[in-house]
C-alpha cells in the first residue's frame, strides 16, 4: 500500500514569491491534515479536511495561506507572498475517519531566501 | 484547549538503558493517545495508541505506554534502548474535535 505521498521534498525560494506543496493521501482516507514542524518543535496543524470541506483551519494564516482538497482526494498548499518565516517543514498527513491514526508523509523542507 | 506537554527535550542514554518519556495533557474529556516517533531523514511513524481498554499499550519495537487518567499523562517506556532507537518522539492527543494535537517533541541519543 502506498503511503503518503508529497512534493516537492524540498524547494527554496526568494521571499515574496508563491510557492504551492502538494499531497496525495493514502487511498481511501477521508480525513487530510497539513501540518507545519519548525526545528525542535512538534507538528502544528494548520488545516484539516473531511472529504472536500475543511472542518478546521483556525490556525491557518489566511492572509497569505490558502489550500484546497478538489474531490475528496489530492491537496495543495499555498503561499502568497511566502515571508521568511516561512520556512519550515510542511507535512501532510491522512486518517481514515478522523478517529484512528494519521499516517505522514515524508514532508516538504521550505526555505525561504 | 487540548495541549500536550513533553518534560524531556533531550535525552542521552547508553544502550540497554531504560527509558521513561514523560507526556501530560490538558483536555477533560474522552481522549485518544498516541506516540510517534521521527527517525532521522525519516517520516513521523506510529508506534503506539490507546482509545481504551487496557490502559498498558504495547507498541512496535518494545515500546509501551500506561495511560493514567488521574494524572492526564501516558508516559512511555522501554525496558532496554538500542542505538536504533535514536530518534525524535512525539505524544499527542485526540479530543472529540478530532484535532490531533503534538507536543513539542523530545530527542532522544543512544551511545553504545
Amino acid at each position: 500500500e502506498a503511503g503518503v505521498v508529497q512534493s516537492p521534498r524540498y524547494k527554496i525560494i526568494e521571499k515574496k514569491q508563491p510557492v504551492a506543496f502538494w499531497c496525495n493521501p493514502i487511498s481511501g482516507h477521508n480525513t487530510l491534515y497539513w501540518y507545519l514542524q519548525n526545528l525542535g518543535q512538534g507538528p502544528e496543524l494548520l488545516i484539516r479536511y473531511e472529504n472536500e470541506e475543511a472542518v478546521d483551519d483556525s490556525q491557518l494564516p489566511k492572509d497569505r495561506f490558502s489550500a484546497e482538497r478538489l474531490k475528496g482526494v489530492d491537496s495543495t498548499l499555498k503561499i502568497q507572498p511566502a515571508e521568511l518565516g516561512d520556512s519550515a517543514v510542511y507535512l501532510c498527513a491522512s486518517s481514515l475517519d478522523g478517529q484512528g491514526e494519521a499516517f505522514f508523509g515524508q514532508g516538504t523542507r521550505l526555505t525561504v531566501v | 484547549a487540548q495541549s500536550v506537554s513533553q518534560h524531556n527535550h533531550h535525552v542521552i542514554l547508553s544502550e540497554a538503558a531504560s527509558l521513561e518519556l514523560g507526556c501530560n495533557y490538558s483536555y477533560g474529556g474522552t481522549v485518544n493517545l498516541f506516540w510517534y516517533v521521527q527517525y532521522p531523514g525519516q517520516h513521523l511513524q506510529l508506534l503506539l495508541k490507546y482509545f481504551s481498554g487496557d490502559p498498558l499499550v504495547k507498541g512496535i519495537k518494545g515500546f509501551e505506554a500506561e495511560f493514567i487518567k488521574s494524572k492526564f499523562s501516558f508516559n512511555l517506556r522501554k525496558p532496554s534502548v538500542q542505538w536504533s532507537d535514536t530518534a525524535e518522539y512525539f505524544c499527542a492527543v485526540k479530543g472529540n474535535t478530532d484535532k490531533l494535537i503534538f507536543g513539542t517533541g523530545t530527542r532522544l541519543q543512544v551511545f553504545p
